[in-house]
């Protein structure tokens, strides 16, 4: 059963920076693309980045391009994502992805709020 | 990129069948898979149909999924509806980035 399990998400300043993990477990990670789903306070999914298996290869949405980066440590199956100059637009529960394309959603998610 | 289009709200009676449409704005929507995802009240997002029309383990079969070439678009069925389906949808496909559709509520009068 697929697994993930996100943290590290909290209350930041604009301007701040965070970075989020997803534990994952219950299937190969270092096979398979990952990626980074978030939802804005009653709003829809919005895809937010993505990563190779390999973690040569990443895509960003417009919206965060050049302030996140995605990355992830094979050798402890977690995926991380480094969230710099935050917005007050960026809040958010940021959930992480099985997949690349036909994505897998299935953690709780963790609640990034930016507020002063 | 291509857009995925929802209604924004469906309706229907317990033990009724309801559709959701997701038709996408350019692009074939047989070229890419489409996802489905429900999203209880205060809950997060799981998957209810995959690769089209694939069942995960443990969703129950009153959930399908088809493509319709013609109409460009990807339809969820909920046969026999229950008060418990009462819930957002979400569709989701991709061309180069993960693409989702706005969503739509699902209430069951």
């Amino acid at each position: 059963e697929v697994q993930l399990l996100e943290s590290g998400g909290g209350l930041v300043q604009p301007g701040g920076s965070l970075r989020l993990s997803c534990a994952v477990s219950g299937f190969t990670f270092s096979t398979y693309a990952m990626s980074w789903v978030r939802q804005a306070p009653g709003k829809g999914l919005e895809w937010v980045s993505g990563l190779s298996a390999s973690g040569g290869s990443t895509s960003y949405a417009d919206s965060v391009k050049g302030r996140f980066t995605i990355s992830r440590d094979n050798s402890k199956n977690t995926l991380f994502l480094q969230m710099n100059s935050l917005r007050v637009e960026d809040t958010a529960v940021y959930y992480c992805a099985k997949g690349r394309t036909t994505v897998t959603l299935g953690g709780q998610g963790t609640l990034v709020t930016v507020s002063s | 990129n291509f857009m995925l289009t929802q209604p924004h709200s469906v309706s229907g009676s317990p033990g009724k069948a309801v559709n959701i449409s997701c038709t996408r704005s350019s692009g074939s929507i047989a070229s890419t898979y489409v996802q489905w995802f429900q999203q209880r009240p205060g809950s997060a997002p799981t998957t209810v149909i995959y690769d089209d029309n694939q069942r995960p383990s443990g969703v129950p079969d009153r959930f399908s999924g088809s493509i319709d070439s013609s109409s460009n678009s990807a339809s969820l069925t909920i046969s026999g509806l229950k008060t418990e389906d009462e819930a957002d949808y979400y569709c989701q496909s991709s061309d180069s980035r993960v693409i989702f559709g706005g969503g739509t509520r699902l209430t069951v009068l």
